[in-house]
């Protein structure tokens, strides 16, 4: 079993909809999730942080996490085709290293 | 302020040659971590210093692979010899030292090593 899953892609959504991304983890232990933003050839930026259940918005992006099921999503809403990229599902252990999702690509059609 | 950076961004090498890759992190970060996606794998752990001291090497997939970071500032990576199945790329994060959960990593651009 893969220590992070996400939800399979390419996800091709409408400009201006919502995009929904899944991660799933198997580690209960686990402290800090993540989710990163990765362009084509560049470096993964950090663009929302949960520790506590429930929602946590920050601007368009929303990630809620439920540790009883073990999930973490992240909801991009009004989609623009700047979000077009992949999307990386992190969590942190007690140790501090960084396990990763296979990531999700967005598409966000124009 | 500088974020992390790599050198080189791209090396093409012959199996069994050597390859050292560079990452400097943050001005100020204890925190460093080595990270390597092969193709069509996700990102995984390879290891962490704090300051020169390793953490946590326990992602090293095999003595081929030596991490250094001598003064606790920049970080080499050397892999002697290169086989194919190292080609991926290879990241560089950094984090201050306290050590929290939520401490964000900084991601460097990676190196992208090719072995033919």
């Amino acid at each position: 079993q893969k220590e992070v899953e996400q939800n399979s892609g390419p996800l091709s959504v409408p400009e201006g909809a919502i995009a929904s991304l899944n991660c799933t983890y198997s580690d209960r232990g686990s402290q800090s999730f993540f989710w990163y933003r990765q362009y084509s050839g560049k470096s993964p930026e950090l663009i929302m942080s949960i520790y506590s259940n429930g929602d946590k918005e920050d601007g368009r992006f929303t990630a809620q996490l439920n540790k009883a099921s073990q999930y973490v999503s992240l909801l991009i809403r009004d989609s623009q085709p700047s979000d077009s990229a992949t999307y990386l599902c992190a969590v942190k252990n007690r140790d501090y290293k960084l396990s990763f999702g296979a990531g999700t690509t967005v598409t966000v059609r124009a | 302020e500088a974020g992390v950076t790599q050198f080189p961004s791209h090396s093409v090498i012959e199996k069994g040659q050597t390859v050292t890759l560079r990452c400097d992190p943050i001005s100020g970060h204890d925190n460093l971590y080595w990270y390597r996606r092969v193709m069509g794998k996700e990102i995984k752990f390879l290891l962490h210093f704090v300051k020169e001291s390793k953490q946590d090497e326990s992602g090293m997939p095999n003595n081929r692979f030596l991490a250094e970071r001598t003064g606790g500032t920049y970080s080499t990576l050397k892999v002697q010899p290169a086989e194919l199945e190292d080609s991926g790329v290879y990241f560089c994060a950094s984090s201050q030292l306290e050590a929290s959960p939520g401490n964000e990593q900084f991601f460097g651009p990676g190196t992208r090593l090719t072995v033919l």
